[in-house]
């Protein structure tokens, strides 16, 4: 059963670089997916933030897209997210999940991880 | 991008039917039938119960259904069940390509 894992620093200082990473096992990276990361600031909706093919395709959402990088690294069966420039705004609940490019959809998702932005 | 829009709250009586609507615009929900929802109860991480405007996934409730009229979709939760109580979001492929969230819907089951 494939199961993803979010890891990183919970709390990250303003105008600094948010990064985290999510871990697939149960499964390989380097399939017909897209692996994908989403947000949820606290008692806020959900926001798509990006993703990216296991052979380095990637998409980004519009407002975000000059802070973003999205990467993959599929030695270690791992994608990675970079998030510059940040500030208390980008407080949320981070998820990664496989986005099923065919049907558009995500149907695995990680537990979350909270990064704070604050001093 | 905008977020879909979702009415905030709705509520109903255990038995009851319940829908919850989800409007976008001609290059999102009205351009393709690539609509899922998902169920999200506190603390945890979101579930799919619709995929392509009105496909279930194995394993979720046949009261759950979807469907799509032009730049609306609608989830239908038919027989409610205390444990549907969770918030909802719709989301749909945009042609930037992207995808995009709606705002969210809190189920109360009375």
């Amino acid at each position: 059963q494939l199961q993803l894992q979010e890891s990183g620093p919970g709390l990250v200082k303003p105008s600094e670089t948010l990064s985290l990473t999510c871990a697939v096992s149960g499964g390989s990276i380097s399939s017909n997916y897209y692996w994908d990361w989403i947000r949820q600031p606290p008692g806020k909706e959900l926001e798509w933030i990006g993703n990216i093919y296991y052979s380095g395709g990637t998409n980004y959402n519009p407002s975000l897209k000059s802070r973003v990088t999205i990467s993959v690294d599929t030695s270690q069966n791992q994608f990675s997210l970079r998030l510059g420039s940040v500030t208390a705004a980008d407080t949320a609940v981070y998820y990664c999940a496989r986005h099923v490019a065919s049907n558009s959809l995500f149907d695995v998702w990680g537990q979350g991880t909270l990064v704070t932005v604050s001093s | 991008q905008s977020a879909l829009t979702q009415p905030a709250s709705v509520s109903g009586s255990p038995g009851q039917s319940i829908t919850i609507s989800c409007t976008g615009t001609s290059s999102d929900i009205g351009g393709y039938n690539y609509v899922s929802w998902y169920q999200q109860h506190p603390g945890k991480a979101p579930k799919l119960i619709i995929y392509d405007v009105s496909n279930r996934p194995s394993g979720v409730s046949n009261r759950f259904s979807g469907s799509k009229s032009g730049n609306t979709a609608s989830l239908t939760i038919s027989d409610l069940q205390a444990e549907d109580e969770a918030a909802y979001y719709c989301s749909s492929f945009t042609s930037s390509p992207s995808w995009v969230f709606g705002g969210g819907t809190k189920l109360t089951v009375l």
